[in-house]
This record gives C-alpha cells, sequence and structure tokens, in this order.
C-alpha cells in the first residue's frame, strides 16, 4: 500500500528554537495532506491542510505563524514550529488523502521542547 | 456542535476472548465512519469504514462493526482477539458533505485495549 514517511521521527529542541517535521509520500502523489497533533493519551486534533502549490488552510485556534507549512512539491509537505515553546511539545502526524477517503498516515515525528 | 465519542478509555480483555469497542457520533446527517489502529512507531491503519449500504461492515485483522443509525453509533468488535490486537484505537468521522470539509477526520478520544494471556 502507499506508504508516508516523517522525518525526523523524534526531535529534542530548546525553547525558542525552530523545528521542521518533514512529510512525504513515498509511492504516489499527494496534492493535500493534513497535519494533525496529538497530545499524550488523547485524541489527533486536525491542525491544518496543506495544498501543493497554494497556502495551508489552518483549522481554528492554530496559529498560522507559530506553525508554518509549506508543500512544496508533490511528495513532501513540511511542518515549522516557529519559536517552540514547552506546550508545544506533541506527537505531530501527517496523513495524504486517497481515493475513497481513506488516508495513509505518517508514522510521526515526537517533539520535546525542553 | 458534532462530536465523536468513545467513551472507554481503557479496556483490558483475555486473549481469545471477545473485543466490543464503542462509538458514538453526534452529526447534522450521517457521516463516513471508519476505524483505526495506532501501534507504537507505526502511521493509523484503517481497519474498516462505512460509506452506505450494508450495515454491518467486514475489515482487516476479523474486525467488524455495525452501523445503527437509531443510536448514532459505529462499535468495533472481534470475535477472538489476539495478542497482537494490544493497541489503541480510534473512531474517525467524515462528513462528505461540503467540499471544505472533504477528507478532514475528527476523531475520537482513543480506546487502549490491552490483551492479557
Amino acid at each position: 500500500g502507499a506508504v508516508v514517511s516523517q522525518h525526523p521521527s523524534r526531535v529534542i529542541c530548546k525553547s525558542g528554537t525552530s523545528v521542521k517535521i518533514e512529510c512525504r509520500s513515498l509511492d504516489f502523489q499527494a496534492t493535500t495532506m493534513f497535519w494533525y497533533r496529538q497530545f499524550p493519551k488523547q485524541s489527533l486534533m486536525l491542525m491544518a491542510t496543506s495544498n501543493e502549490g497554494s497556502k495551508a488552510t489552518y483549522e481554528q485556534g492554530v496559529e498560522k505563524d507559530k506553525f508554518l507549512i509549506n508543500h512544496a512539491s508533490l511528495t513532501l509537505s513540511t511542518l515549522t514550529v516557529t519559536s517552540a515553546h514547552p506546550e508545544d511539545s506533541s506527537f505531530y502526524i501527517c496523513s495524504a488523502p486517497a481515493p475513497g477517503w481513506e488516508q495513509y498516515f505518517g508514522p510521526g515525528t515526537r517533539l520535546t521542547v525542553t | 456542535a458534532q462530536s465523536v465519542t468513545q467513551p472507554d478509555i481503557h479496556i483490558t480483555v483475555s486473549e481469545g476472548a471477545s473485543l466490543e469497542l464503542r462509538c458514538n457520533y453526534s452529526y447534522g446527517a450521517t457521516p463516513y465512519l471508519f476505524w483505526y489502529v495506532q501501534s507504537p512507531g507505526q502511521g493509523l491503519q484503517l481497519l474498516l469504514k462505512y460509506f452506505s449500504g450494508d450495515t454491518l461492515v467486514q475489515g482487516i485483522k476479523g474486525f467488524e462493526a455495525e452501523f445503527k443509525r437509531s443510536q448514532s453509533s459505529f462499535n468495533l468488535r472481534k470475535p477472538s482477539v489476539h495478542w497482537s490486537d494490544a493497541a489503541e484505537y480510534f473512531c474517525a468521522v467524515g462528513s462528505p458533505m461540503t467540499t471544505d470539509s472533504w477528507g478532514k477526520l475528527q476523531f475520537g478520544a482513543g480506546t487502549q485495549v490491552v490483551v492479557t494471556p
């Protein structure tokens, strides 16, 4: 089946720095990708929709300037957490939709901000 | 407001026993319904989905789910659990009614399943 990868799988950064997370579709093209955030023992919350060649659309309550999304190609979307703070520590997951409403999820990136 | 509820945060089941995970939703119209499983280090995997038609849906790994419109429920079942079924299970709904919502999923809080020998 289709595969979505994320890099890095884990990252630790200091407060105030920025971190970039990559999401790649390995064997298919994805004009749209979704970014989710998952807190420990909680559900996935949709953060934004990444659109190739255009601006991302953000869900209500998500800070656009904090979470920068770039969909530079049909196989790559990036999420940059800018000026990260400990409260940004979370598990970030991307997905790419497929026909029939199926979605292919990446394995996630664990961000820890110290 | 639209919502997805998984009432059970944690379920412990013996290997070989049956399993049922509950999911209730509140949407204006019947949404698309999904069950995903999340294992450590792996992406969410789709177990099954329901769009319309037969209310009993068969999925992978021996799972099935039943859509009950009157109860706004989409419960997941497995007749005999294996140790490898220990994981986090998420119910999710999607609303196909508008282009803005296309592909977007709203997830329940998840149910952690522990399988004992």
